[in-house]
């Protein structure tokens, strides 16, 4: 089994912030990262996706990956109330497995 | 939008009864995965398929069986369901084209409460 860490508690942050939250892997290996949002109650999607080494640009959001470091970013620009929900980090291992950790609450206060 | 669905959508059932778990996609997919999301513990595989009749186990197998007949079809058994197999079970599936930009398409997921 693949570990993929996220270790900061649940993260408040005002309205029109950035939310930046962090994702460390143990497969050195790995090629391909994602972020997918949760909201309470509801399944997973998909919001952004990496694959090479520095910063990935969609929208308001912003994937950074590190591969040497072995740790991928998500930023949440100009943060609004919609995007208060759970922030998982999945990476693909073998056989396009993907291995997920264990999310970050985002809340966002106006 | 893959469309993939789940059923049921909640199941109450008592121990050491059997439960099956359906799984169904229109998009002709290969690979098709069954997951559970406790808390504290996240997302974790259980079983997975890259095709039809080939299923392999994910970390949390144990307990669990599954098949695929068809490829639009793929089911999670519990054999003698327990307390512990109490979770929301999520389907996902991912595109042949894996590797331009396609992470997983979960489905809406299965609470399901063993008593």
């Amino acid at each position: 089994q693949k570990e993929v860490e996220q270790n900061s508690g649940p993260l408040s942050v005002p309205e029109g912030a950035i939310a930046s939250l962090n994702c460390t892997y143990s497969d050195r290996g790995s090629q391909s990262f994602f972020w997918y949002r949760q909201y309470s109650g509801k399944s997973p999607e998909l919001i952004m996706f990496i694959y090479s080494n520095g910063d990935k640009e969609d929208g308001r959001f912003t994937a950074q990956l590190n591969k040497a470091s072995q740790y991928v970013s998500l930023l949440i620009r100009d943060s609004q109330p919609s995007d208060s929900a759970t922030y998982l980090c999945a990476v693909i291992y073998g056989n396009n497995r993907l291995a997920f950790g264990k999310g970050n609450q985002v809340v966002v206060i106006p | 939008d893959a469309g993939i669905t789940q059923s049921p959508r909640h199941k109450v059932t008592e121990t050491g009864t059997p439960v099956t778990l359906r799984c169904h996609q229109t998009e002709n997919h290969r690979y098709m995965y069954w997951y559970r999301q406790d808390p504290g513990h996240g997302l974790r595989l259980i079983h997975y398929s890259y095709g039809v009749k080939d299923t392999d186990k994910g970390e949390v197998s144990d307990g669990y069986s599954v098949s695929r007949s068809k490829t639009e079809d793929f089911l999670l058994t519990l054999e003698s369901a327990t307390s512990s197999q109490t979770s929301v079970y999520f389907c996902a599936i991912q595109g042949q084209s894996f590797g331009a930009n396609y992470g997983y398409t979960f489905g809406s997921g299965t609470r399901l409460t063993v008593v």
